[in-house]
């Protein structure tokens, strides 16, 4: 078992850009959650999927970002029209179930450059 | 509404010496709380969960602490050594829904 996996590791775009950063959960976990990290930030919550489903976005930006888990393969947090302000480190954790976790597992995340 | 406060934000040390971590939270009515270490440019490795039902953890030379009741939780860390030298955090989730909120973090730096 791999772990969380998140790619790319680092990403670079131009302002206006789009970003797709990528989470795969554990083998086994079907509920991903994604947070922020600003420079000098505490990590905040995003949005919180399972499965073709968004449970929780209320962490989310309202335009520009937006979050998706399919039913086959990564979830993925996309960014369009990338600003400054976007730069950060996005990080995913996934847990087996619902509700008060046993812990998460996180993502070595991607850290989001925008020039 | 929940917050988590880590206080304090830096801490140096020599090696070799015990070392104490602070995280309060506002609302005691917590299902759990956890700990992380991030490296530099690196992810979030978790260190020690505590369930409220559950007074401390241990794990090595790290032992957490947790008390509802003050909104409190501690980090304590025997015998630091040079690569301990990381940001701590501590996180507990918002409600049933299990999203984390985390406190800002702990950078402690210990030197040789």
């Amino acid at each position: 078992n791999a772990g969380v996996m998140q790619n790319p590791r680092h990403l670079v775009r131009r302002r206006g850009q789009e970003a797709r950063l990528r989470c795969s959960p554990m083998k086994g976990h079907s509920h991903v959650y994604w947070y922020r990290q600003l420079p000098e930030e505490g990590l905040k919550f995003m949005v919180y999927l399972q499965k073709e489903n968004i449970i929780d976005e209320s962490g989310m930006p309202k335009e520009r970002f937006s979050a998706e888990f399919p039913k086959e393969g990564p979830s993925i947090l996309r960014i369009q029209q990338v600003v400054r302000g976007d730069s950060a480190a996005y990080f995913c954790a996934s847990s087996p179930r619902q509700g008060p976790p046993e812990g998460y597992t996180f993502g070595s995340g991607t850290r989001l450059t925008v020039v | 509404k929940q917050e988590v406060t880590q206080i304090p934000a830096a801490l140096s040390v020599p090696e070799g010496e015990n070392l104490v971590l602070n995280c309060s939270f506002t609302d005691s009515a917590i299902y759990n709380l956890q700990w992380f270490r991030q490296d530099p440019g690196k992810g979030l490795t978790s260190l020690l969960l505590i369930q409220s039902s559950q007074r401390e953890q241990t794990s090595g030379r790290l032992n957490a602490s947790l008390d509802k009741s003050s909104g409190r939780s501690t980090l304590y860390i025997a015998a630091s050594q040079p690569g301990d030298s990381a940001t701590y955090l501590c996180a507990t989730p918002r409600g049933s829904q299990g999203n984390l909120i985390f406190g800002k973090g702990t950078k402690l730096s210990v030197k040789p």
